[in-house]
């Protein structure tokens, strides 16, 4: 099973400047099948990024994703107030899924 | 518009069955994979498993094998999470979510249904 480890566990930034979320990938990953996610309290998680690098529909600009092999990239290149949430990356590989831990965004 | 609406939260004791389901509209349900996700309080998304509703065809991830059964009946575009004898540590919220066909990504996400295990 391919394990995924997202860096850092909380990031505290302010409103207006840029995160930039890490997620290692215990072995390659095929980059169609990486996907990153947002889940605010009490909500559902909501599909940001799919294929590494592809938003999903309704997603702004600013969240953008890269990455290739084991090593993938969430970055936010600035934070508007409704950004402040848990990121999750998730992967798929032989018939199984797996996320990572999760980042929390939180107001600095 | 893709729906995943699923019942509603639950209250349960230790050692009982339960049911869960998860119903889509919107789209070819059998069409598409459900999966099932946990969230213990507090914690991250788990993958549980996962269901073709066209054949019935169910994936689990080992951590889930034999502790849960994934169903669903296409005659009314629903999929099921079922538990034959609960614990305390099931208590979580359990999401279901569609599978985009090529990248395989979850892109619908039912809101979620609350399973608490008391006794």
């Amino acid at each position: 099973e391919i394990v995924l480890t997202q860096s850092p566990g909380t990031l505290s930034l302010s409103p207006g400047e840029r995160a930039t979320l890490s997620c290692r990938a215990s072995q390659s990953v095929s980059s169609s099948y990486l996907a990153w996610y947002q889940q605010k309290p009490g909500q559902a998680p909501r599909l940001l990024i799919y294929g590494a690098s592809s938003r999903a529909t309704g997603i702004p600009d600013r969240f953008s994703g890269s990455g290739s092999g084991t090593d993938f990239t969430l970055t936010i290149s600035r934070l508007e107030p409704e950004d402040f949430a848990v990121y999750y990356c998730q992967q798929y590989g032989s018939s199984s899924w797996t996320f990572g831990q999760g980042t929390k965004v939180e107001i600095k | 518009e893709v729906q995943l609406v699923q019942s509603g939260a639950e209250v349960k004791k230790p050692g009982e069955s339960l049911k869960i389901s998860c119903k889509g509209s919107g789209y070819s349900f059998t069409s598409y994979w459900i999966g099932w996700v946990r969230q213990m309080p507090g914690k991250g998304l788990e993958w549980m498993g996962i269901i073709y509703p066209g054949d019935s065809d169910t994936r689990y991830s080992p951590s889930f094998q034999g502790q849960v059964t994934i169903s669903a009946d296409k005659s009314i575009s629903t999929a099921y999470l079922q538990w034959s004898s609960l614990k305390a540590s099931d208590t979580a919220m359990y999401y279901c979510a569609r599978l985009e066909t090529f990248e395989y990504y979850f892109d619908y996400w039912g809101q979620g249904t609350l399973v608490t295990v008391s006794s």
